[in-house]
């Protein structure tokens, strides 16, 4: 079974220019979740979607940050403008239950922003 | 709010050691997952624990939640080089998952 798929892996920008991350989840999972992980930190969770429609965007800085899930399969995270605090690892998660009832999440390996 | 809190955040051990990582937490949850990171790679799924009491055990490492007390540790048995990675407890609550700083664990021979 294929994991959670995420691109770039790596991504070196400068403060105030703009980036987009993609993830496709593992097939047949409805839920899909973008978390922030800070170096040396536990990931933080920026938003979480059922198929299409967000559950939880609580923590998502939504003046600069941006997701989206049109089909309710793959999905894009883009931050414009960056801020240096922005550098980070940006992690894809899936899982196949509503509301974790019954499943777990599975992450994929991340894409690593540096903002210069 | 839910806040979920690890220790030690640095741990090191020498291998055939045994040694317990704390994870407390400050609300009623619905289950809390333990997950190993290792440097540059993703989160992977260790262990779940649904209810009070419940204890799971893979290899050399064991996992147990008291609900009561609002704790979770992972106890490593005989420790070995291969242990070595970050280790994060996250607890759920009403569909919010929150992660623990994490304890980045370093087993020396």
């Amino acid at each position: 079974e294929a994991g959670v798929a995420q691109s770039p892996r790596y991504k070196i920008i400068e403060k105030r220019q703009s980036v987009a991350f993609w993830c496709n989840p593992i097939s047949g999972h409805a839920t899909l979740y973008w978390y922030q992980q800070i170096l040396g930190q536990g990931p933080k969770l920026l938003i979480q979607f059922q198929n299409n429609g967000v559950v939880d965007d609580s923590q998502l800085p939504k003046d600069r940050f941006s997701a989206e899930r049109l089909k309710g399969v793959d999905s894009t995270l883009k931050i414009q403008p960056a801020k240096l605090e922005d550098s980070a690892v940006y992690l894809c998660a899936s899982s196949l239950d509503w509301g974790l009832t019954v499943g777990e999440l599975f992450f994929g390996e991340g894409s690593r922003l540096t903002v210069l | 709010e839910l806040k979920v809190e690890q220790n030690p955040l640095f741990l090191s051990m020498q291998e055939g050691k045994n040694y317990t990582i704390y994870c407390n937490y400050s609300t009623t949850s619905d289950r809390l997952y333990w997950y190993r990171q290792d440097p540059g790679k993703s989160l992977e799924s260790l262990f779940v624990l649904l209810s009070n009491g419940a204890v799971k055990q893979e290899g050399r490492l064991m996992a147990s939640l008291d609900t009561k007390a609002r704790l979770s540790t992972l106890h490593i048995t005989a420790a070995v080089h291969d242990l070595s990675a970050t280790y994060f407890c996250a607890v759920v609550n009403n569909n919010d998952m929150r992660f623990g700083a994490g304890t980045r664990l370093t087993v020396k021979p």
